[in-house]
């Protein structure tokens, strides 16, 4: 059995502040581990995922995760956030061919 | 490409009324899933198909539910009888194989209303 344990329901951050959205996840076997944004009314996109290699992965707008075996955790970041980043924040993993998901963090942005 | 495309965007209802919400895949992708999502309970996986066939549908709710791929641009979920629990956005999305790897592309959603 897999899971993924989202602990903040909301994070607020004043703009060009740094933000981090914590993710725990748990398996009994190896996992990829996967970040999705739902922006306001829209469906799930990617943001980024682990799969292999280098333990940092890294978004075209400026997020990155890392992935911490020991840990079991995959906390995503970004130095400096803007207005456009207000969206809900889906962790998800993936162990076997079913992804799951945990229950979103909503970020939102402070002018 | 168009992406992941639902109809109808928008659904209300009447409880009892039967409800069919429908799912065109990204070409050339053989996998397809559906997702409801609510407040309460969050993101929770139905059913997925592998090449048209259903492979797990242990998340579909009840009896009530039911899906289909009848071929590989083109499924159905339906509800029958519908309730007012049932309320919630479904999404269907899709990926090129059915391998845990594999990113999901999400459509934009079916937002049903059951009074």
């Amino acid at each position: 059995a897999q899971s993924v344990t989202q602990l903040d329901s909301q994070v607020p951050v004043f703009e060009e502040a740094p933000v981090e959205l914590r993710c725990n996840y748990s398996s009994s076997v190896s996992v990829y581990l996967f970040w999705y944004v739902q922006y306001p009314n829209q469906g799930l996109q990617l943001l980024l995922k682990y799969l292999s290699g280098s333990t940092l992965v890294e978004s075209i707008n400026g997020f990155e995760a890392e992935f911490n075996k020991s840990q079991t955790s995959f906390h995503l970041r970004k130095p400096s956030v803007h207005i456009s980043d207000t969206a809900e924040y889906f962790c998800a993993v993936s162990g076997n061919e079913k992804l799951t998901f945990g229950t979103g963090t909503r970020l939102t942005i402070i002018p | 490409d168009a992406g992941v495309i639902q109809s109808p965007r928008h659904e209300v209802t009447e409880m009892g009324q039967e409800v069919t919400l429908r799912c065109k895949p990204i070409s050339g992708h053989n996998s397809l899933f559906w997702y409801r999502q609510t407040m309460m309970r969050g993101l929770e996986l139905l059913i997925y198909f592998n090449n048209n066939v259903p492979i797990d549908d242990s998340g579909m709710p009840e009896d009530r539910f039911s899906a289909k791929m009848p071929n590989a641009s083109f499924s159905t979920l339906k509800i029958q009888p519908s309730e007012p629990r049932d309320s919630a956005v479904y999404f269907c999305a899709s990926s090129r194989q059915g391998q845990a790897r594999e990113t999901q592309y999400f459509g934009p959603g079916t937002r049903l209303l059951v009074l």
